[in-house]
């Protein structure tokens, strides 16, 4: 059992349609990150989420945190091919000291 | 101005071989990280090193053993290469104190390994 359940695992729409992905855990965190990467590359931060019910925005995408800080959702508005790529949401364990990672969602945008 | 470089890029080599996978960081940053990306696109941290000290160590086979020489390195050997080791190998490094509070961990842009 992972620590992060992210969903769906692969998705696959048309260009100009939203979608949603959610990222879930039956722990608490101070806080939670979601990557985006690219074919051939590593991973990218989008954004880092610190606040319960918190709402970030980044041009069309739209990040949330739960208000009891155990999961988030990332939301893309109006998705274009160059959204295609594996979002991968990631939280800090103090326990560690390291970053625990999300089995990651695979989005592919057509055009 | 590549900020986490790693090489080579692509690895191809035979079971039973040691090879090894070289990562420099011009961040100056103090942690720096070796992480397995299997098939399935799971990325799970295999070690992690604070100022030249190990500071994590998953339950990682012995034949992988990384090497800091300073700071801005980290390199992993791998022993008697095996056909389960095939995956793509990421470097990362951040400051660890910011990482806990929030902060962001710069990857590699990858080692892809196959082992035949």
């Amino acid at each position: 059992t992972q620590l992060l359940e992210q969903s769906p695992q692969f998705l696959s729409i048309q260009e100009g349609e939203n979608l949603t992905v959610y990222c879930n855990s039956s722990s608490v965190f101070s806080s939670l990150q979601w990557y985006r990467q690219e074919p051939g590359e590593g991973p990218v931060l989008l954004v880092t989420v610190v606040t319960g019910g918190e709402v970030k925005k980044l041009k069309r995408l739209t990040f949330q945190f739960g208000d009891a800080r155990k999961d988030s959702s990332l939301h893309i508005t109006a998705a274009q091919p160059g959204d295609t790529g594996l979002y991968l949401c990631a939280a800090f364990m103090e326990y560690g000291n390291k970053l625990v990672f999300g089995a990651g969602t695979i989005l592919r945008v057509k055009s | 101005d590549t900020a986490v470089s790693q090489t080579p890029k692509y690895l191809v080599t035979q079971m039973g071989n040691d090879k090894s996978i070289k990562c420099e960081q011009n961040l100056g940053h103090d942690t720096m990280y070796w992480y397995k990306q299997d098939s399935k696109k799971f990325l799970k941290i295999m070690f992690s090193y604070n100022n030249k000290e190990l500071i994590i160590n998953e339950t990682v086979p012995n034949r992988f053993s990384p090497k800091s020489p300073d700071k801005a390195h980290l390199n992993l050997h791998i022993n008697s290469l095996e056909l389960g080791d095939s995956a793509v190998y990421f470097c990362a490094s951040s400051h660890l104190k910011r990482l806990a509070g929030g902060g962001e961990q710069f990857f590699g842009p990858g080692t892809r390994l196959t082992v035949l």
